[in-house]
């Protein structure tokens, strides 16, 4: 199946400050990507989709202005979690769809914010 | 919107036993149904999927088979091996490039 990579796979941050997760599909052109998260035990719960140079559309409760999604090319797509606090601690996953059905995960990135 | 409901939460199997993970969706237009694999701290790995227009799928120990018309789908896992144990997610979807929506998800077990 297809590769899609996640960078970094661990974070620790200070309350306040800003951390960028990067996502990239390896061997595929992505026309869409999809950023969830997971808590402990739980689903996947997606916070919002992204279309290759356009803005992405954010789920109902997922705060635009914290969460930043950019997704510059058709390979690449960055979250940035702004003023990250405690609560924002999470598993972070992206996931990639190219043109036919599938959707390939990535393996994740856990953000502990101190 | 599209629900997923998936059933059981938790399931205890011993080797060698067949698994079965059920779920069911509300929205008649979703036409896309796969299955991911979870390990403790990595990403859902697709083990496989089915369309709307397939009634049943198989890829060597795993199956899936989709009823349409009841709105539910299920993941068949034969000669269960202990590296089968692993959080498995349904997920169904519509058009391609739209959004997956997950089941919450069921713990499988594997004792040998």
């Amino acid at each position: 199946g297809a590769v899609v990579s996640q960078h970094p796979s661990w974070v620790i941050c200070k309350s306040g400050t800003s951390v960028k997760i990067e996502c990239r599909s390896l061997d595929f052109q992505a026309t869409t990507m999809f950023w969830y998260r997971q808590f402990p035990k739980q689903s996947l719960m997606l916070m919002a989709t992204s279309n290759e140079g356009s803005k992405a559309t954010y789920e109902q409760g997922v705060e635009k202005d914290k969460f930043l999604i950019n997704h510059a090319s058709l390979t690449l797509s960055t979250l940035t979690v702004t003023s990250a606090h405690p609560e924002d601690s999470s598993f972070y996953i992206c996931s990639a769809s190219g043109p036919s059905y599938e959707q390939y995960f990535g393996p994740g990135t856990r953000l502990t914010v101190t | 919107g599209e629900n997923v409901e998936q059933h059981p939460s938790t399931l205890s199997v011993q080797e060698g036993d067949s698994a079965v993970i059920k779920c069911t969706y509300s929205d008649s237009a979703s036409n896309y149904f796969p299955w991911y694999k979870q390990e403790l701290g990595k990403g859902p790995q697709l083990i496989i999927d089915i369309r709307s227009n397939v009634g049943e799928k198989k890829d060597q120990r795993i199956a899936v088979t989709l009823n349409k018309t009841a709105k539910h789908f299920s993941l068949h896992i034969t000669e269960t091996q202990p590296e089968d144990s692993a959080v498995y997610f349904c997920a169904a979807r519509g058009q391609a490039g739209t959004a997956l929506i997950f089941g919450k998800g069921t713990t499988l077990s594997v004792s040998s």
